[in-house]
């Protein structure tokens, strides 16, 4: 079946501008992530969406970064008011129902931000 | 300290050699355990994920988890050049899905 998948795959902008990422989870799966990974370092998680639940947005790194998800399907992340060290690849995750303590998360192919 | 561990590398091995992956993790509420790989300019790519201590196999991969130590390994039989990569241990906690990753560990086989 079809796996996440996340648009744009690259996006380049100018400093100060606001910018929109989209993510389209597996069909089925109830839990979506986004993740940041910087050039050359490992994953820093961002925001975790479980069904109606609450978002943990524990992981968001200030407050010019923000996520929506509806219902069981599409995620946009923004950040707003872009900065140099915003640049990395964002990456979404998605994992099915089960596990209560964290089931396989399966990743998008990402979107590279480079702020100019 | 940081909450997951790996060795950087390179670690170089022959191919059909095994390649021995290290992880070392300090919350204690830890309760699953999954290895990444992850191809430069690649996304990660889940290959293995294990949840309670001892091993568990999958072709010519071994995780093996002892939690008593803290610590997860992944075991690559006959290795191939195209697992040349970057392998990333990740754990979460009981409460949420979250993934803490370690930096991860690159893998070069030598043909």
């Amino acid at each position: 079946g079809a796996g996440v998948s996340q648009s744009p795959s690259n996006k380049v902008t100018e400093k100060g501008k606001d910018v929109e990422l989209r993510c389209d989870p597996i069909s089925g799966h109830t839990a979506l992530y986004w993740y940041r990974q910087r050039l050359g370092q490992g994953l820093e998680f961002l925001i975790y969406f479980q069904g109606n639940s609450a978002p943990d947005k524990s992981g968001l790194p200030s407050d010019r970064f923000s996520a929506e998800r509806t219902g069981e399907s599409v995620s946009t992340l923004t950040i707003q008011r872009t900065q140099q060290e915003d640049s990395a690849v964002y990456l979404c995750a998605s994992s099915p129902p089960g596990r209560g303590y964290g089931s396989e998360q399966y990743f998008g192919p990402g979107t590279r931000l480079t702020v100019t | 300290q940081k909450e997951v561990e790996q060795n950087s590398g390179p670690l170089s091995v022959p191919e059909g050699a095994i390649a021995s992956l290290n992880c070392t993790y300090s919350d204690r509420g830890s309760q699953s355990f999954f290895w990444y790989r992850q191809y430069s300019g690649k996304s990660p790519e889940l290959i293995m994920s294990i949840y309670s201590n001892g091993d568990k196999e999958d072709g010519r991969f071994t995780a093996q988890l002892n939690k008593a130590s803290q610590y997860v390994s992944l075991l690559i039989r006959d290795s191939q050049p195209s697992d040349s990569a970057t392998y990333l241990c990740a754990v979460t906690r009981n409460q949420g899905g979250k993934l803490i990753f370690g930096q991860g560990t690159e893998l070069s086989v030598k043909p």
